[in-house]
């Protein structure tokens, strides 16, 4: 059964800093999704990862993709109020392009002023 | 644009009726997914439908029921409403199987 994890389920931080989320899965998979959800809102589309050694960046948010570790990174850099919001990763369930996706838990980010 | 649409946007309703979520798409994509949103755990995948005629469960299927009679719409009917039904269902599309997923508004269905 593929598992997938993400730490921290939530994170406070200050405007201006660095952090990172981490996504870990259970089993091969070379295609992972990263997704923002607002409070009460639909989910959008960050990035799509689809090869090992992946990296795809939009303003402050970078996320890799390492297949071998099983583990993808959403790299927060110099954080701002605006990205608050719950960040989900999803994995495809085979392995490959089926588009079937299995969810993360979420991680909570609350960026304080 | 195109889009993607639900309706419901919220619904109430007693154990043990039937209820029917609409989902419709206007961007084409043969695939579509609906999801189930609760709190600690994420979302889980119901339902898909690859194309017309074609659909398939997911990991969380049971109680549950769609039909593909066209690219357009995907609905979800719950065949006999149940508590543990409560939650909010997202609709998706796709165009292809490696692409992201385009999400609709959500739908909050509660379950006395």
């Amino acid at each position: 059964e593929l598992k997938v994890e993400q730490n921290p389920l939530f994170l406070s931080m200050q405007e201006g800093k660095n952090y990172t989320i981490y996504c870990n899965y259970s089993t091969t998979s070379d295609r992972l999704y990263w997704y923002r959800q607002d409070p009460g809102k639909s989910l959008e589309s960050l990035f799509v990862l689809l090869s090992n050694g992946a990296v795809k960046q939009e303003g402050r948010l970078m996320a890799s993709l390492d297949t071998k570790a099983r583990l993808s990174t959403l790299h927060i850099t110099a954080a701002v109020h605006d990205l608050s919001a719950t960040y989900f990763c999803a994995v495809d369930l085979y392995g490959g392009a089926t588009n079937k996706l299995i969810f993360g838990t979420g991680t909570l980010l609350a960026v304080q002023p | 644009d195109a889009e993607i649409t639900q309706s419901p946007r919220h619904k109430i309703t007693e154990t043990g009726r039937q209820v029917t979520l609409a989902c419709h798409q206007t961007w084409n994509h043969n695939n579509m997914f609906w999801y189930r949103q609760d709190l600690g755990h994420g979302l889980r995948l119901i339902h898909y439908s690859y194309g017309v005629q074609d659909t398939n469960k997911g990991e969380v299927s049971d109680g549950y029921s769609v039909s593909r009679s066209n690219t357009e719409d995907l609905p979800l009917t719950l065949e006999s409403a149940a508590s543990s039904q409560t939650s909010v269902y997202f609709c998706a599309s796709s165009e292809s199987l490696e692409g992201t997923q385009y999400f609709g508004p959500g739908t909050r269905l509660l379950v006395l």
